[in-house]
């Protein structure tokens, strides 16, 4: 089945660490994005990339990095300049304007 | 900006109860609007669509009609069920919005619990 596989679903950071969570799609799908979600509040776009090779800031960039070498896999990095990075992390890909598809999600908490 | 606006939650309601849960939007060009529902540690799950004014989308007894006049897109269900709980999220996606042309912009979420 096609579909977009997010991992670990559990994750723990130590202080001044860089951990990256992986996120891979066999949609064939052009577009993918990173983002970020907290208790209570909606999702907020942490990057995105319409193409290999090309990403953008999304709202809430700073303290975190992407990478986009394969259509199929944009890898979103948390870095130690991410002073508040435990939230549940959500990945989608999309082909045109056709709705976004999801990941199960990331839970990222501090050790 | 473009933004999107539930209402608070949480909702609680007993099986077979009809349900409403409203989402306005403010956008620059002529959105679509999207309905997604998140079940407990899952990701989310597209539930319907409609891409302009007067579409009504529907699935699994859910419906949302595009309505341009006031600038809403209000979930709908005659009779819920337990397995309807979940949190509920309004988005709208505007090409005119800049950036990806498939950006969402969401709503905070609107969690349901349906009892027995």
């Amino acid at each position: 089945d096609g579909g977009i596989t997010q991992s670990p679903k559990y994750l723990f950071r130590k202080e001044g660490q860089n951990v990256t969570l992986s996120c891979e799609q066999n949609l064939n799908h052009d577009a993918m994005y990173w983002y970020r979600q907290d208790p209570g509040q909606g999702l907020r776009l942490i990057y995105y990339s319409q193409i290999v090779n090309d990403f953008q800031k999304g709202d809430i960039a700073e303290g975190y990095s992407v990478s986009r070498e394969k259509k199929e896999s944009f890898p979103l990095t948390v870095t130690s300049a991410q002073k508040n990075p435990t939230a549940f992390y959500l990945c989608a890909s999309q082909q045109g304007y056709q709705p976004q598809h999801f990941g199960d999600g990331t839970r990222l908490s501090i050790l | 900006g473009d933004s999107v606006t539930q209402m608070e939650g949480p909702v609680t309601l007993s099986e077979e109860a009809f349900l409403t849960i409203n989402c306005t939007y403010t956008a620059t060009g002529y959105p679509s609007l999207f309905w997604y529902v998140q079940y407990p540690g899952e990701g989310l799950q597209l539930l319907l669509k409609a891409t302009k004014a007067d579409d009504k989308g529907s699935n699994k007894g859910f419906e949302a009609t595009y309505r341009k006049e006031t600038t809403s897109f209000h979930l709908e269900k005659g009779s819920v069920q337990v397995s309807d709980s979940a949190v509920y999220f309004c988005a709208l996606s505007d090409p005119n919005y800049g950036g990806s042309q498939g950006n969402l912009i969401f709503g905070k979420g609107t969690k349901l619990s349906v009892k027995p």
